[in-house]
Formats: C-alpha cells, sequence, structure tokens
C-alpha cells in the first residue's frame, strides 16, 4: 500500500530561520495536500499541488511537487512563532476521492 | 467560511460506555470522514462516507459504527467504549469532485477510563 513519509519528524528553529520539510511517496501522487494542526486542534488546509513542478505561496510558506510527482517539500521564509505547529502531507488515493496522511513534523519555532 | 464543527472538544467516559460523537457541516459537502490522530501513529481513517444513509470503511473500523442520515451530519458511535480507544477524533468533509482538499473540525479528545 501507498504511505507518505515525512522528515524530519520533528525540527526546532530560531525564529527568522528558514526550514523545509519534506514528503516522499514510493508512488505518484494525484493530489498533494499540506496541512497545519495546532496542538490539540484540527488541521487547516494550507495549499494543495497537482502537477509535475508545480510550486505554489501563501505568505511566506512555499510547497513544491517536484517533477515526478513522488516528492513534495513545504518551505518557509523567515519563520515566526506563528508558524509552531505540526505540518502534515496528504495524498489522494488512486481511484478514491479521500486522503490519506504522513505521520506529521512538528516545528517549534524559538522566539 | 466553511465550518465543521464537533459536538465536543473534550470527553470523558466509562469502558462499556456507548459513546457518540457528532460532526456537522455546512458547506453542503458530499463526503464526510471519520479520523483518530495518536502520537507516532498520524491520523487513521476509521469511516467515510460518500453521500446520505452511505458508509464505507476506512482503516481502523473495528469498534466503531457510524451514521449519516441527514447531508450535513456524520456522527461515529462507539458501541462499547474501551481504554485503546482513547484518542483525539477528528471529523471532515470535502467536496465530491476534485479537488479533494478535506475541512476539519477542531476534534474531540476522548478519554476512556
Amino acid at each position: 500500500s501507498q504511505e507518505l513519509e515525512q522528515s524530519p519528524q520533528s525540527l526546532i528553529v530560531q525564529e527568522g530561520k528558514n526550514l523545509t520539510i519534506n514528503c516522499t511517496s514510493s508512488k505518484t501522487l494525484y493530489g498533494l495536500y499540506w496541512y497545519k494542526q495546532k496542538y490539540g486542534e484540527g488541521l487547516i488546509f494550507l495549499m494543495m499541488l497537482q502537477k509535475g513542478g508545480e510550486e505554489k505561496s501563501h505568505e511566506k510558506i512555499t510547497a513544491k511537487l517536484d517533477e515526478k510527482k513522488q516528492q513534495s517539500s513545504l518551505h518557509i521564509t523567515a519563520s515566526q512563532p506563528s508558524h509552531a505547529g505540526i505540518y502534515l502531507c496528504g495524498a489522494e488515493k488512486s481511484g478514491a476521492n479521500n486522503l490519506f496522511f504522513g505521520t506529521g513534523t512538528r516545528l517549534t519555532v524559538i522566539p | 467560511d466553511v465550518k465543521v464543527t464537533q459536538s465536543s472538544r473534550y470527553l470523558v467516559k466509562r469502558t462499556g460506555e456507548k459513546v457518540f460523537l457528532e460532526c456537522v457541516q455546512d458547506m453542503d459537502h458530499e463526503n464526510m470522514f471519520w479520523y483518530r490522530q495518536d502520537p507516532g501513529l498520524g491520523l487513521r481513517l476509521i469511516y467515510f462516507s460518500y453521500d446520505v444513509k452511505m458508509k464505507e470503511k476506512g482503516d481502523i473500523p473495528e469498534g466503531y459504527s457510524v451514521s449519516r442520515e441527514k447531508k450535513e451530519r456524520f456522527s461515529l458511535i462507539l458501541e462499547s467504549a474501551s481504554t485503546n480507544q482513547t484518542s483525539m477524533y477528528l471529523c471532515a468533509s470535502s467536496s465530491g469532485t476534485p479537488p479533494y482538499e478535506q475541512y476539519f473540525g477542531p476534534g474531540t479528545r476522548l478519554t476512556v477510563t
């Protein structure tokens, strides 16, 4: 079965630093979704990528999907304490309209 | 603004009790989902529904059932709660046409003692 592997599992950065989170699949991704979760709360949709080589940005967060559509990265520029939380990638199951998720990356930003 | 609400943020129940978790969405979405989230295991799909009165088993349906009598409401039922069902439960909804981004509720942290 297809799985999503996220790295790193956790990340601690100083405020102002840039960081990257990766999401890797063993099979081609049909739709890749990035979510953020504040501790103890629900998930907030960030952005979705579909095409190989696609890149999207929202404020200081940029997500990319590689050409082979097997890896996505989430890059945060000049991190702030408000960026802290758990970042999860999710992907569409082939032939279905539901998603499966990676185990998440816990981000801590030190002021 | 998109909204998914869950009936409780925190719930404490005793072993053997019947537990109802309710989820309501106001986006007229066809699809609704129930997940549980546990440290180290991530988000796991329990059940989902593509339409009223329809349900499909997810990856971990054992010990759970669901009900969808109206389009906007999806209930998760623990027939006889057990301590290993202590977890964070998340409800989500999505459109029936792509893209399938899911919108999540705030979660219910259930503790079974």
